[in-house]
């Protein structure tokens, strides 16, 4: 069974500190995503990955960077929290994704005071 | 860019009713689309796909159809149970770089299920 393991389910942090959320894939994926998750917007897309060191702006990319060092992570940073970067935030990987899907992760419930 | 709509926001069905789900897609280049179903405080996991060289599919009580030329798909769901009460989100697939593709989703159907 894939598994999408994201290092933390709940995150409180301050205005202006650099966040990083990790998040793990045990299945040699080779695309990665960060989806956003807000109530009545549904999932947004951050950034995704099809290859290690390879990067893509999604729909919502400002405010955040990504790193890929190697396959199996997919890092999301937040540069400068900010309060409207309060959100559920959503990791995912597939094979290829027109043909299987995602397979997401817990998730990680960020809030930024 | 790809652009998807779905409705309604909320559904709410007698047990043993149909739940249908309507989505609508923006970019005829999209061809794969995926349902995912979110429980409370889970993640959302695929429960059913289809592609477009296909019109419709089946997988025990739930079923979706495609139709390429008005670029809708809907998701059904016959004879409801209370396991159904979820988020549900619809998504498309645009082909993108290399092997990637990125999925776009809908903003998500809350379906509950009344005794």
């Amino acid at each position: 069974d894939v598994k999408v393991t994201q290092s933390s389910r709940y995150l409180v942090k301050r205005t202006g500190e650099k966040v990083f959320l990790e998040c793990v894939q045990d299945m040699d994926h080779e695309n990665m995503f960060w989806y956003r998750q807000d109530p009545g917007l549904g999932l947004r897309l951050i950034y995704f990955s099809y290859d290690v060191k390879m990067k893509e702006k999604g729909d919502i990319p400002e405010g955040y960077s990504v790193s890929r060092e190697k396959k199996e992570r997919f890092s999301l940073i937040l540069e400068s929290a900010s309060t409207n970067q309060t959100s559920m935030y959503l990791c995912a990987s597939s094979f290829r994704t027109g043909v299987d899907g995602y397979t997401f992760g817990s998730g990680t419930r960020l809030t930024v005071v | 860019g790809e652009n998807v709509e779905q409705h309604p926001s909320t559904l709410s069905v007698q047990e043993g009713d149909s739940a249908v789900i309507k989505c609508t897609y923006s970019d005829s280049a999209s061809n794969y689309f995926p349902w995912y179903k979110q429980e409370l405080g889970k993640r959302p996991q695929l429960i059913i796909d289809i592609r477009s060289n296909v019109g419709e599919k089946k997988d025990q009580r739930i079923a979706v159809t495609l139709n390429k030329t008005a670029k809708h798909f809907s998701l059904h769901i016959t004879e409801t149970q209370p396991e159904d009460s979820a988020v549900y989100f619809c998504a498309a697939t645009l082909p993108g770089y290399s092997s990637a593709s990125k999925i776009i989703f809908g903003s998500g159907t809350r379906l509950s299920i009344r005794p």
